[in-house]
């Protein structure tokens, strides 16, 4: 049983047209986490929720937001896609930092993003 | 921020051989952990290593922590097709988040 979703798994935009991603899981875990993945590279941490408090990274473009309204529901908004921004997306969940010393993250299976 | 390498970056070998791949960084981690992630899919957790010097053996995959908690190697034996993949190594430095390594793109030839 999938515990990571996210959707759509493909996902065209053009130029400049906000675009939202979408995460859920059935783990109830209180973190989420949101990735970067382009091609034949790591994923690149975008921003987390710790329940409902929100920590960016701080070379995380404003172009993308976040809202987690609920424990088992992130979102991710990029306002104005551009060309550098297709790549993978990746939602992830973990129990609690504070058990991080053993702690893992599941991911989704992401979504492809294409900016046309 | 705590970086990690990985070598090679890219491995294609032919069914049957071994292989090793190495995750290094001049940080020391708390845990480490490595990833399998396929084409069009998301990383999946292959296993995590805690203790310095801890060796893990995953079937034909065995994992090793370094002593100093700073590096860690992967052995595939007699790797398979189903093998291929990116594996990706990723250090907790105690804080709120992994450090993904660069990756290894492994392909495995029948």
């Amino acid at each position: 049983d999938a515990m990571v979703i996210q959707n759509p798994r493909y996902q065209v935009t053009q130029f400049g047209k906000p675009v939202t991603l979408s995460c859920s899981q059935t783990l109830n875990h209180n973190v989420m986490y949101w990735y970067q993945q382009k091609s034949s590279q790591a994923p690149k941490l975008l921003f987390h929720y710790y329940d409902k408090d929100f920590n960016n990274e701080a070379d995380t473009p404003d172009n993308f937001q976040s809202r987690r309204p609920n424990t088992s529901f992130c979102f991710l908004d990029i306002r104005s896609p551009g060309l550098g921004d297709a790549a993978m997306y990746l939602c992830a969940t973990s129990r609690d930092i504070r058990e991080l010393l053993t702690d893992t993250q599941y991911f989704g299976p992401g979504t492809r993003l294409t900016v046309l | 921020t705590q970086l990690l390498e990985q070598s090679p970056q890219f491995l294609s070998i032919q069914e049957g051989e071994n292989l090793t791949v190495y995750c290094n960084s001049s940080s020391v981690f708390s845990s480490l952990q490595w990833y399998r992630q396929e084409p069009g899919e998301g990383p999946v957790l292959l296993v995590t290593v805690v203790t310095g010097g801890e060796v893990k053996k995953l079937k034909r995959l065995t994992f090793q922590f370094g002593d100093a908690r700073k590096d860690s190697s992967l052995h595939i034996t007699a790797a398979q097709p189903g093998d291929t993949g990116l594996y990706l190594c990723a250090g907790a430095g105690g804080a709120n988040n992994l450090f993904f390594g660069t990756g290894t793109r492994l392909t495995v030839i029948p």
